[in-house]
């Protein structure tokens, strides 16, 4: 079946501007996730939505960052004003919520949006 | 809090050859713990996973064990091919934090014939 997709894969903007990365989840996943993948540095957490319950934002470097997540489904995140530090890959994934027995299932990941801010 | 240390690379070994990625882990209950592969040009994909002390996860040569009296997750493989050239990221999640994931910084891996 088809996997998480992400749109665009490459985006290139200026300093300042406003972008939207968008992530299509697995049909049926519940869970969906944000991460950012900086050169050389591993997965940093952004945002996280599980159904309906109120999004975990704890990860979100600062107020210029944003996420939602329409119907349980699409998610886009938005960085308004961006800088320089924000070049990075952004990665979305996502999981069906915890297994019986409590544990957790996987997370599948989309190929990235690569973001270059000049 | 959670956290995980993996080990620095880069890793260059000969085909063949036999391969130790070392993951140590922080956790404040009973994680879940991961490897992930990242081949050239795709996304992250599981490699394999263990839930409990003890288990075993493996999948295509690749072996972890989870030991809690260490708190480790080595990854281990006999034989390298060229193929396994990715980066590996190992990973914890933990109930009693939510459902966040925490990831290693990632240690690449070249194989050269």
């Amino acid at each position: 079946g088809a996997g998480v997709s992400q749109s665009p894969s490459n985006k290139v903007t200026e300093k300042g501007k406003d972008v939207e990365l968008r992530c299509d989840p697995i049909s049926g996943h519940t869970a969906l996730y944000w991460y950012r993948q900086s050169l050389g540095q591993g997965l940093e957490f952004l945002i996280y939505f599980q159904g309906n319950s109120a999004p975990d934002k704890s990860g979100l470097p600062s107020d210029r960052f944003s996420a939602e997540r329409t119907g349980g489904s699409v998610s886009t995140l938005t960085i308004q004003r961006t800088q320089q530090e924000d070049s990075a890959v952004y990665l979305c994934a996502s999981s069906l919520s915890r297994l019986a027995g409590g544990s957790l299932n996987e997370q599948y990941f989309g190929p990235g949006t690569r973001l270059t801010v000049t | 809090g959670n956290s995980v240390t993996q080990m620095e690379g880069p890793v260059t070994l000969s085909e063949e050859a036999f391969l130790t990625i070392n993951c140590t882990y922080t956790a404040t209950g009973y994680p879940s713990l991961f490897w992930y592969v990242q081949y050239p040009g795709e996304g992250l994909q599981l490699l394999l996973k263990a839930t409990k002390a003890d288990d075993k996860g493996s999948n295509k040569g690749f072996e972890a064990t989870y030991r809690k009296e260490t708190t480790s997750f080595h990854l281990e493989k006999g034989s390298v091919q060229v193929s396994d050239s990715a980066v590996y990221f190992c990973a914890l999640s933990e109930a009693n934090t939510g459902n966040q994931f925490y990831f290693g910084t990632g240690t690449s891996l070249t194989v050269i014939p």
